[in-house]
């Protein structure tokens, strides 16, 4: 089954910490992108950062960058410096190569304590 | 480029009425995306369409549920008739072959009364 999984329903920071959200992955396939989106309390769908598989090199987007382990089939999301703003949902996603569909995970919830 | 235009922002419908609802992709995008979000079920693919073909209905929920894209630029999601259960936030999203991601347009909640 082709699957992503984020395990982590909800996570709580203090503001201007450091926090890791988690997702996993199924896949039978070599090349593929990855994705998280972030969606905030407006519902608006915002792409946060894009890893492509075949690179070996983790995204950074400023104070967000991901740990990619391709052969552990994980993608986590680290946010740096976390602020008020970045209170939101956050879904991670996986490209199928056979299609233009991206496969989701359920979401995490994140909380930003002051 | 404004992104994608979805419309109406929110909408208010007695059950049994129909209900249409609109999006416009981001120019050059080949593939659009209908979303379906709700609390339960989280987001639900109902259809999309490459080169405004649909390519995979397989989640449109029942026959009342329809959607068209006579051209590159326009996307209809129909409901008729609407059910209470249709209530949620539903999504446009465009996409240039699905390698950079999609981008969502704002949604439209909707209610069923």
């Amino acid at each position: 089954a082709q699957t992503v999984t984020q395990s982590q329903p909800e996570m709580s920071v203090q503001e201007a910490e450091t926090v890791t959200l988690s997702c996993t992955y199924d896949t039978s396939e070599s090349d593929y992108y990855l994705f998280w989106y972030k969606q905030p309390p407006s519902r608006q769908m915002i792409l946060v950062i894009r890893q492509e598989a075949y690179k070996q090199q983790n995204a950074t987007e400023n104070r967000f960058s991901v740990n990619f382990q391709k052969a552990a089939k994980s993608f986590s999301l680290k946010i740096s410096d976390s602020q008020l703003g970045d209170a939101a949902m956050y879904f991670c996603a996986r490209s199928m190569d056979s299609n233009y569909q991206l496969i989701w995970g359920a979401g995490t919830k994140l909380i930003i304590k002051p | 480029d404004a992104g994608v235009i979805q419309s109406p922002r929110h909408e208010v419908t007695e059950m049994g009425q129909e209900v249409t609802l609109r999006c416009k992709p981001i120019s050059g995008h080949n593939s659009l995306f209908w979303y379906r979000q709700t609390m339960m079920r989280g987001l639900e693919l109902l259809i999309y369409f490459n080169n405004n073909v649909p390519i995979d209905d397989s989640g449109m929920p029942e026959d009342r549920f329809s959607a068209k894209m006579p051209n590159a630029s326009f996307s209809t999601l129909k409901i008729q008739p609407s059910e209470p259960r249709d209530s949620a936030v539903y999504f446009c999203a465009s996409s240039l072959a699905g390698i950079y991601g999609y981008t969502f347009g704002s949604g439209t909640r909707l209610t069923v009364v």
